[in-house]
């Protein structure tokens, strides 16, 4: 059964302080990662994909990244507004389907 | 700009009467998938649909109901509502098994 693990559930930053949230993995034959951002009350929205090892995205202050056995989502000098909740999903096997971690809640303080 | 859309955003319905929450789509995908969220866990996947051709989870209750009645448009019937079922509900479209795009959600309070 394939299992997506993220850690920490809960981060506090102060602005600028970067820092990296983890989604760990155990899947037969990925196809794809997906990082989603979520605001209370809201649905995720899409931030990246990733489909092989060494791969790596980046959007603003967010660089996602993947090896073999987890992703990290680095955040760099953080601001108050990317305080959410990120979540990390994997997509294995012919369905359509994705197995979501139940995702890091980010708070980012003045 | 091409979305998902759901409404209501909020719906309070009574305990035990039927409900519809509905989801539809500009972006022309094949694939619409329907998620329940509770409270600080991971969206759960209750069925979705691959074109005309409808796919349940095996844990879903049979309570849950779904239609599609064309590519735009699709429908989560909630026939007896329990207190369990309240939470958020999510539809999501992708093209084949490509990246999923989420609505914003629609809450549903169970009184």
């Amino acid at each position: 059964e394939d299992q997506v693990t993220q850690s920490p559930e809960a981060l506090r930053l102060q602005e600028g302080e970067s820092s990296s949230l983890n989604c760990s993995y155990t899947v037969s034959g990925l196809r794809g990662l997906f990082w989603y951002r979520q605001d209370p009350g809201k649905g995720p929205e899409f931030l990246f994909t990733l489909y092989s090892a060494g791969e790596e995205k980046e959007k603003e202050r967010l660089k996602a990244t993947l090896t073999k056995k987890e992703s990290f989502l680095h955040i760099t000098a953080p601001k108050p507004e990317d305080s959410a909740t990120y979540l990390c999903a994997v997509h294995t096997g012919t369905a359509s389907k994705l197995t979501f971690g139940t995702g890091t809640r980010l708070q980012v303080t003045l | 700009d091409a979305m998902v859309i759901q409404n209501p955003r909020y719906q309070v319905t009574q305990f035990g009467k039927p409900v519809t929450l509905s989801c539809s789509q500009t972006l022309n995908h094949n694939v619409m998938y329907w998620y329940q969220q509770k409270s600080s866990q991971a969206p759960k996947l209750l069925f979705h649909y691959y074109d005309k051709d409808f796919n349940n989870e095996a844990d879903t209750p049979d309570n849950f109901q779904s239609r599609r009645p064309n590519t735009s448009f699709c429908f989560l019937d909630i026939r007896s509502p329990g207190l369990g079922d309240a939470a958020m509900y999510l539809c999501a479209t992708s093209q084949t098994a490509e990246t999923q795009y989420f609505g914003p959600g629609t809450r549903l309070l169970v009184l």
